[in-house]
């Protein structure tokens, strides 16, 4: 059973718009939430964090919205550029537990010149 | 900066054969972990370490072993293949309060 669940495989964007992409989380003791980036034959890189303390943290064009109380993360990049066009994973997991974190299945995102 | 290299970055093996995985990093980091990636799903932890000398289990531990003898290195084993175990398999390291740094995977594929 999927402890981190991202619902939209697929996400496709104009340049400079805003892509939002999503992430659902069941595990109320999770206090630490990622999204990484990766590309095709590469690792996944890190690339914004949140603690269960806040609501909101933002780096530059990239923000990540957390909702605890519907286990519902958000990552939101503006404006979107071509070079943003890879593979998003969420992940999720405790600080208490040796940062293990469980990953979502991953949102490819495409950005159109 | 290396920071994690996997070592091979592609395999083939036959069902049955048994191989090694490595996993080595320069950045002295205390906990190390193997992930497989799957098609539609996310990476999946197998085995993790928190420290020299120290292996524990994961999401999906069977059929694989681990052992971690130096501090920078994390070996992954598969002691007899099997098609089921076709992955691509991801090492990552961290400093234990940081988030992961990951190696660019090994590609196995076991007929």
């Amino acid at each position: 059973d999927q402890q981190v669940k991202q619902n939209s495989p697929s996400l496709s964007v104009q340049e400079g718009r805003i892509s939002i992409l999503n992430c659902d989380y069941t595990n109320s003791m999770f206090d630490y939430f990622l999204w990484y980036k990766k590309y095709p034959a590469e690792g996944p890189t890190f690339l914004i964090s949140i603690s269960s303390i806040k609501d909101k943290n933002e780096d530059g064009r990239f923000t990540v919205f957390l909702n605890k109380s519907a286990k519902h993360l958000s990552l939101h990049i503006v404006p979107s550029q071509p070079g943003d066009s890879a593979v998003y994973f969420c992940a999720s997991g405790g600080t208490y537990n040796f940062n293990k974190f469980y990953f979502g299945s991953g949102t490819k995102l495409n950005v159109k010149p | 900066n290396a920071g994690v290299t996997q070592t091979p970055k592609f395999r083939v093996l036959k069902t049955g054969q048994s191989m090694t995985l490595l996993c080595a990093q320069d950045m002295n980091h205390e906990y190390m972990y193997w992930y497989r990636q799957d098609p539609g799903m996310g990476l999946r932890l197998i085995h993790y370490s928190v420290g020299e000398g120290t292996t524990a289990k994961g999401e999906v531990p069977d059929g694989y072993n681990v052992s971690r003898l130096k501090k920078q290195n994390f070996l992954l084993g598969l002691e007899s293949a099997a098609p089921s175990q076709t992955s691509v398999y991801f090492c990552a390291s961290s400093p234990g309060d940081q988030p992961q740094h990951f190696g660019d995977g090994t590609r196995l594929s076991i007929l």
